[in-house]
Protein backbone atom coordinates (compact mmCIF):
# COMPACT_ATOMS: atom_id res chain seq x y z
CA UNK A 1 0.00 0.00 0.00
CA UNK A 2 1.52 3.00 -0.74
CA UNK A 3 1.26 6.28 1.52
CA UNK A 4 0.58 9.90 1.04
CA UNK A 5 2.95 11.47 -1.01
CA UNK A 6 4.14 15.61 -1.29
CA UNK A 7 6.63 17.17 -3.65
CA UNK A 8 8.70 18.73 -3.27
CA UNK A 9 9.88 18.21 -0.08
CA UNK A 10 11.25 21.83 0.62
CA UNK A 11 10.91 24.94 -1.05
CA UNK A 12 12.44 28.39 -1.20
CA UNK A 13 10.61 31.21 -3.20
CA UNK A 14 10.64 34.80 -2.87
CA UNK A 15 7.52 37.26 -1.90
CA UNK A 16 4.74 37.74 -4.78
CA UNK A 17 5.79 34.67 -6.80
CA UNK A 18 3.38 31.72 -6.92
CA UNK A 19 3.83 28.19 -5.60
CA UNK A 20 2.46 24.87 -6.86
CA UNK A 21 2.68 21.70 -4.16
CA UNK A 22 1.54 18.30 -5.05
CA UNK A 23 0.09 15.52 -3.38
CA UNK A 24 -0.16 12.12 -4.61
CA UNK A 25 -3.16 10.47 -1.98
CA UNK A 26 -2.66 6.69 -0.57
CA UNK A 27 -3.86 3.83 -2.57
CA UNK A 28 -7.97 3.70 -1.81
CA UNK A 29 -8.52 7.32 -0.82
CA UNK A 30 -10.72 9.73 -2.90
CA UNK A 31 -9.94 12.43 -0.85
CA UNK A 32 -7.43 14.78 -0.35
CA UNK A 33 -7.21 18.15 2.41
CA UNK A 34 -4.01 20.36 2.71
CA UNK A 35 -3.13 21.68 6.23
CA UNK A 36 -0.78 24.29 6.97
CA UNK A 37 1.38 24.66 9.84
CA UNK A 38 3.41 27.12 11.03
CA UNK A 39 6.43 26.88 13.41
CA UNK A 40 5.60 25.89 16.97
CA UNK A 41 1.72 25.38 16.32
CA UNK A 42 -1.05 23.22 15.24
CA UNK A 43 -1.81 22.55 11.20
CA UNK A 44 -4.65 24.53 10.19
CA UNK A 45 -7.79 23.58 7.45
CA UNK A 46 -7.12 25.12 3.80
CA UNK A 47 -9.34 23.22 1.85
CA UNK A 48 -10.49 19.69 1.27
CA UNK A 49 -11.30 18.26 -2.34
CA UNK A 50 -13.35 15.06 -2.90
CA UNK A 51 -14.59 14.33 -6.22
CA UNK A 52 -12.91 16.78 -7.97
CA UNK A 53 -14.69 19.13 -5.99
CA UNK A 54 -13.95 21.33 -3.10
CA UNK A 55 -15.54 19.99 -0.14
CA UNK A 56 -14.96 22.55 2.72
CA UNK A 57 -13.05 25.65 3.14
CA UNK A 58 -11.05 27.25 6.21
CA UNK A 59 -10.14 31.02 6.77
CA UNK A 60 -7.61 31.18 3.91
CA UNK A 61 -7.45 34.28 1.38
CA UNK A 62 -8.67 33.31 -2.23
CA UNK A 63 -5.03 33.20 -3.36
CA UNK A 64 -4.88 29.97 -2.02
CA UNK A 65 -6.44 27.51 -4.64
CA UNK A 66 -6.65 23.76 -5.35
CA UNK A 67 -7.08 20.89 -7.55
CA UNK A 68 -8.22 17.46 -7.55
CA UNK A 69 -7.56 14.82 -10.28
CA UNK A 70 -9.39 12.06 -11.45
CA UNK A 71 -6.69 9.64 -9.91
CA UNK A 72 -7.11 11.68 -6.90
CA UNK A 73 -3.97 13.45 -6.72
CA UNK A 74 -4.13 16.83 -5.52
CA UNK A 75 -2.50 20.57 -5.75
CA UNK A 76 -2.26 23.65 -3.68
CA UNK A 77 -1.68 26.54 -5.48
CA UNK A 78 -0.58 30.14 -3.46
CA UNK A 79 -0.68 32.94 -5.77
CA UNK A 80 1.25 36.13 -4.69
CA UNK A 81 3.25 35.11 -1.88
CA UNK A 82 3.97 36.55 1.50
CA UNK A 83 6.56 36.20 4.00
CA UNK A 84 3.69 35.03 6.47
CA UNK A 85 3.04 31.96 3.71
CA UNK A 86 6.22 30.35 5.05
CA UNK A 87 4.94 26.87 6.65
CA UNK A 88 4.69 23.32 6.80
CA UNK A 89 2.22 22.12 4.06
CA UNK A 90 0.65 18.73 4.94
CA UNK A 91 -1.35 16.34 1.90
CA UNK A 92 -4.01 14.43 3.98
CA UNK A 93 -5.67 11.45 2.19
CA UNK A 94 -8.72 9.50 3.47
CA UNK A 95 -11.47 7.83 2.20
CA UNK A 96 -14.27 9.82 2.64
CA UNK A 97 -14.68 12.89 3.03
CA UNK A 98 -15.81 13.14 6.96
CA UNK A 99 -13.34 11.76 9.61
CA UNK A 100 -15.10 10.03 12.17
CA UNK A 101 -14.86 6.63 10.60
CA UNK A 102 -12.00 7.97 8.02
CA UNK A 103 -8.62 9.05 9.63
CA UNK A 104 -6.36 11.30 7.69
CA UNK A 105 -3.21 10.25 6.55
CA UNK A 106 -1.13 12.65 6.51
CA UNK A 107 2.32 12.98 3.92
CA UNK A 108 5.87 14.16 4.84
CA UNK A 109 5.28 17.94 4.14
CA UNK A 110 6.72 20.55 1.90
CA UNK A 111 8.44 23.11 3.77
CA UNK A 112 7.93 26.38 2.31
CA UNK A 113 9.99 29.50 2.82
CA UNK A 114 9.10 32.58 1.12
CA UNK A 115 11.89 35.43 1.43
CA UNK B 1 -11.97 31.45 23.44
CA UNK B 2 -10.11 29.25 21.49
CA UNK B 3 -11.74 26.34 19.34
CA UNK B 4 -9.38 23.84 20.55
CA UNK B 5 -6.57 24.54 23.69
CA UNK B 6 -3.90 22.43 24.89
CA UNK B 7 -1.17 23.98 27.12
CA UNK B 8 2.17 23.95 25.03
CA UNK B 9 4.19 22.27 27.83
CA UNK B 10 7.01 21.01 27.62
CA UNK B 11 6.60 18.65 29.93
CA UNK B 12 9.80 16.57 31.11
CA UNK B 13 9.38 13.65 32.91
CA UNK B 14 11.49 10.74 33.86
CA UNK B 15 11.18 7.34 31.83
CA UNK B 16 8.43 5.30 33.57
CA UNK B 17 6.11 8.36 34.62
CA UNK B 18 2.64 8.74 34.16
CA UNK B 19 1.68 11.75 32.82
CA UNK B 20 -1.27 13.19 31.34
CA UNK B 21 -2.67 16.40 29.34
CA UNK B 22 -5.75 18.35 28.85
CA UNK B 23 -7.55 19.86 25.86
CA UNK B 24 -10.19 22.25 25.90
CA UNK B 25 -12.56 22.63 23.18
CA UNK B 26 -15.62 24.83 22.60
CA UNK B 27 -17.74 23.52 20.01
CA UNK B 28 -20.14 21.80 22.55
CA UNK B 29 -21.87 19.70 19.49
CA UNK B 30 -18.73 17.51 18.56
CA UNK B 31 -19.18 14.24 18.87
CA UNK B 32 -15.67 12.56 18.40
CA UNK B 33 -12.49 13.89 18.99
CA UNK B 34 -8.76 12.58 18.14
CA UNK B 35 -5.15 12.57 19.43
CA UNK B 36 -2.08 12.89 17.10
CA UNK B 37 1.51 12.39 17.36
CA UNK B 38 3.70 14.83 15.87
CA UNK B 39 7.30 14.11 15.88
CA UNK B 40 9.93 16.79 15.51
CA UNK B 41 9.94 17.87 12.08
CA UNK B 42 7.45 14.79 10.90
CA UNK B 43 4.36 14.34 9.99
CA UNK B 44 1.32 14.27 12.45
CA UNK B 45 -0.12 10.02 12.96
CA UNK B 46 -3.15 8.96 14.36
CA UNK B 47 -2.03 7.94 18.00
CA UNK B 48 -6.56 7.46 19.46
CA UNK B 49 -9.59 8.09 18.15
CA UNK B 50 -12.46 9.25 21.30
CA UNK B 51 -16.30 8.41 20.26
CA UNK B 52 -17.52 8.21 23.71
CA UNK B 53 -16.49 8.12 27.32
CA UNK B 54 -13.27 7.42 26.46
CA UNK B 55 -10.50 4.84 24.85
CA UNK B 56 -7.88 2.64 26.14
CA UNK B 57 -4.81 1.34 24.06
CA UNK B 58 -1.98 -0.25 25.74
CA UNK B 59 -0.39 2.62 27.86
CA UNK B 60 -2.53 5.22 26.10
CA UNK B 61 -5.82 5.95 27.66
CA UNK B 62 -8.02 9.01 26.24
CA UNK B 63 -10.89 10.19 27.96
CA UNK B 64 -13.73 12.75 26.99
CA UNK B 65 -15.84 14.98 29.42
CA UNK B 66 -18.29 16.49 27.73
CA UNK B 67 -20.01 18.45 30.53
CA UNK B 68 -16.68 20.44 30.82
CA UNK B 69 -15.84 20.05 27.23
CA UNK B 70 -12.29 18.39 27.65
CA UNK B 71 -10.27 15.60 26.58
CA UNK B 72 -7.40 14.13 28.15
CA UNK B 73 -4.52 11.59 27.27
CA UNK B 74 -2.56 9.83 30.28
CA UNK B 75 0.86 8.04 29.04
CA UNK B 76 1.74 5.48 31.67
CA UNK B 77 4.81 3.83 31.89
CA UNK B 78 6.56 6.73 29.70
CA UNK B 79 9.31 5.55 27.03
CA UNK B 80 12.02 7.82 25.76
CA UNK B 81 10.25 6.91 22.35
CA UNK B 82 7.07 8.66 23.66
CA UNK B 83 8.69 12.33 23.45
CA UNK B 84 6.91 14.10 20.76
CA UNK B 85 3.73 16.60 20.14
CA UNK B 86 0.65 15.89 20.94
CA UNK B 87 -2.19 17.11 18.93
CA UNK B 88 -5.69 17.30 20.40
CA UNK B 89 -8.04 17.40 17.12
CA UNK B 90 -11.67 18.27 16.73
CA UNK B 91 -13.79 17.45 13.71
CA UNK B 92 -16.29 19.97 12.60
CA UNK B 93 -19.89 18.59 12.41
CA UNK B 94 -19.88 17.46 8.73
CA UNK B 95 -16.31 15.49 9.48
CA UNK B 96 -14.26 17.56 7.11
CA UNK B 97 -12.73 19.70 8.49
CA UNK B 98 -10.29 18.80 11.29
CA UNK B 99 -9.94 21.82 13.98
CA UNK B 100 -6.07 21.05 15.83
CA UNK B 101 -4.89 22.73 18.84
CA UNK B 102 -1.29 23.76 19.45
CA UNK B 103 0.34 20.69 20.66
CA UNK B 104 1.87 19.57 23.97
CA UNK B 105 5.46 18.96 23.70
CA UNK B 106 6.66 15.80 26.00
CA UNK B 107 9.93 14.95 27.09
CA UNK B 108 10.68 11.81 28.50
CA UNK B 109 14.18 11.68 30.09
CA UNK B 110 16.24 8.77 31.13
Amino acid sequence: ETGVTQSPTHLIKTRGQQVTLRCSSQSGHNTVSWYQQALGQGPQFIFQYYREEENGRGNFPPRFSGLQFPNYSSELNVNALELDDSALYLCASSLAPGSYNSPLHFGNGTRLTVT
Amino acid sequence: RKEVEQDPGPFNVPEGATVAFNCTYSNSASQSFFWYRQDCRKEPKLLMSVYSSGNEDGRFTAQLNRASQYISLLIRDSKLSDSATYLCVVPNNAGNMLTFGGGTRLMVKP
